[in-house]
């Protein structure tokens, strides 16, 4: 069965910080990986997405994410962050071998301090 | 362009009556998909239509739900005797093509069961 585990709830981070939100997947067969980000009063907006290839993928707004195999991880990343970055992230997968449901992770709320 | 747009965006019902959600896809996505967000929760699939045909309905949570699209376009949303654990924010999103295209999602109709 297919599974996404995003272990925080919330990262609070300083602006102009690197900061990380952690994203973890289990899938029977090889996955396509997906974040998406909400914004209060906004509805879901697709940041990037793994299908195949480098396994840096670099998306909206300087976000960039990892595909670690080995891992089966899929961490969200941005250099520096910014107080505009202050949302909701859902990390989200695909088992490509076969059906058409996406399994989306709980969220995490990412808190950028000025 | 247009995005994905849902109606109505709050429907408050009282436990047992019938309510239909409706959702309009971006003109010419082929792929539609139905998701329930509880508070402070992740998506949860509902159902996958690739045109009028719904592939993937393994999400659909009981006989109560249904859903069905109009060739490429309008798809409506069902749940008959509504009860308070079915209020929820509905999702619909729409893609051009299945397996590895971005959703766009709509805004949402947040359903209130009383």
């Amino acid at each position: 069965a297919q599974s996404v585990a995003q272990p925080e709830d919330q990262v609070n981070v300083a602006e102009g910080n690197p900061l990380t939100v952690k994203c973890t997947y289990s899938v029977s067969g090889n996955p396509y990986l997906f974040w998406y980000v909400q914004y209060p009063n906004r509805g879901l907006q697709f940041l990037l997405k793994y299908i195949t290839g480098d396994n840096l993928v670099k998306g909206s707004y300087g976000f960039e994410a990892e595909f670690n195999k080995s891992q089966t991880s899929f961490h969200l990343k941005k250099p520096s962050a910014l107080v505009s970055d202050s949302a909701l992230y859902f990390c989200a997968v695909r088992d490509r071998t076969g059906g058409f449901k996406t399994i989306f992770g709980a969220g995490t709320r990412l808190f950028v301090k000025a | 362009g247009a995005g994905v747009s849902q109606s109505p965006s709050n429907k408050v019902t009282e436990k047992g009556k019938d309510v239909e959600l409706r959702c309009d896809p971006i003109s010419g996505h082929t792929a539609l998909y139905w998701y329930r967000q509880r508070l402070g929760q992740g998506l949860e699939f509902l159902i996958y239509f690739q045109g009028n045909s719904a592939p993937d309905k393994s999400g659909l949570p009981s006989d109560r739900f249904s859903a069905e699209r109009t060739g490429e376009s309008v798809s409506t949303l069902t749940i008959q005797r509504t009860q308070q654990e079915d209020s929820a924010v509905y999702l619909c999103a729409s893609s051009p093509a299945p397996v590895t295209d971005t959703q766009y999602f709509g805004p949402g109709t947040r359903l209130t069961v009383l």
